[in-house]
């Protein structure tokens, strides 16, 4: 069975980082690409980045360029989102996605990440 | 960025009825279209790949459609767990982008 599970959202204060992990389990993690989808309070989903099966290539939405940061250990079967720069925007609960040919097949059960002072 | 507008916001429906979700992209996007469910508990299911292809395991009542610009998902009979957010989302081009939902509630 896949499994995908987040970890690391929290209350983190604008300005600040906050690292996001996601487990992956019940498949060959390196065959596949991943991604961050995120859902802000009360609003609709909206992806985020994407990092191909091998981390040789990632992709961000450009809102998120040049602040978070997509990353995969694939020895450990874990996808990463380094979130820097945070904003008040930037708050959502943010779901780790396997990613095929533009599907997300899998969903993890998301995290919550809350910017505030 | 393409744009994707689903229709209606909200849809209050019955058990047993037939109901039809609409999903129109600001441009083309060659059926490269997906349809996804959540639950009030956040959890995403998907449902339909490429306009028309069931996920493996959703129900055969679950069914989608269309082409250039306007597609929709149509659900032939409502079952009580079928009362739940619905999106589109399309991959022709970067970013990918969904739509901002349909909330089907029971009447």
């Amino acid at each position: 069975e896949v499994q995908l599970v987040e970890s690391g959202g929290g209350l983190v204060q604008p300005g600040r980082s906050m690292k996001l992990s996601c487990a992956a389990s019940g498949f060959t993690f390196n065959n596949y690409d991943m991604a961050w989808v995120c859902q802000a309070p009360k609003k609709g989903l909206e992806w985020v980045a994407t990092i191909s099966y091998d981390g040789s290539s990632t992709y961000y939405r450009d809102s998120v360029k040049g602040r978070f940061t997509i990353s995969r250990d694939n020895a450990k079967s874990t996808l990463y989102l380094q979130m820097d720069s945070l904003r008040s925007e930037d708050t959502a609960t943010y779901y780790c996605a396997r990613h095929s040919g533009g599907y997300f097949a899998y969903w993890g059960q998301g995290t919550l990440v809350t910017v505030s002072s | 960025d393409i744009q994707m507008t689903q229709t209606p916001s909200s849809m209050p429906a019955s058990l047993g009825e037939r109901v039809t979700i609409s999903c129109r992209a600001s441009q083309g996007i060659s059926n490269y279209l997906n349809w996804y469910q959540q639950k009030p508990d956040g959890t995403i299911k998907p449902l339909i790949y490429y306009t028309s292809n069931l996920q493996s395991g959703v129900p055969s009542r679950f069914s989608g459609s269309g082409s250039g610009t306007d597609y929709s998902l149509t659900i032939s009979s409502l079952e009580p767990e079928d009362f739940a957010m619905y999106y589109c989302q399309q991959y022709d081009s970067s970013p990918l982008t969904f739509g901002s939902g349909t909330k089907l509630e029971i009447k």
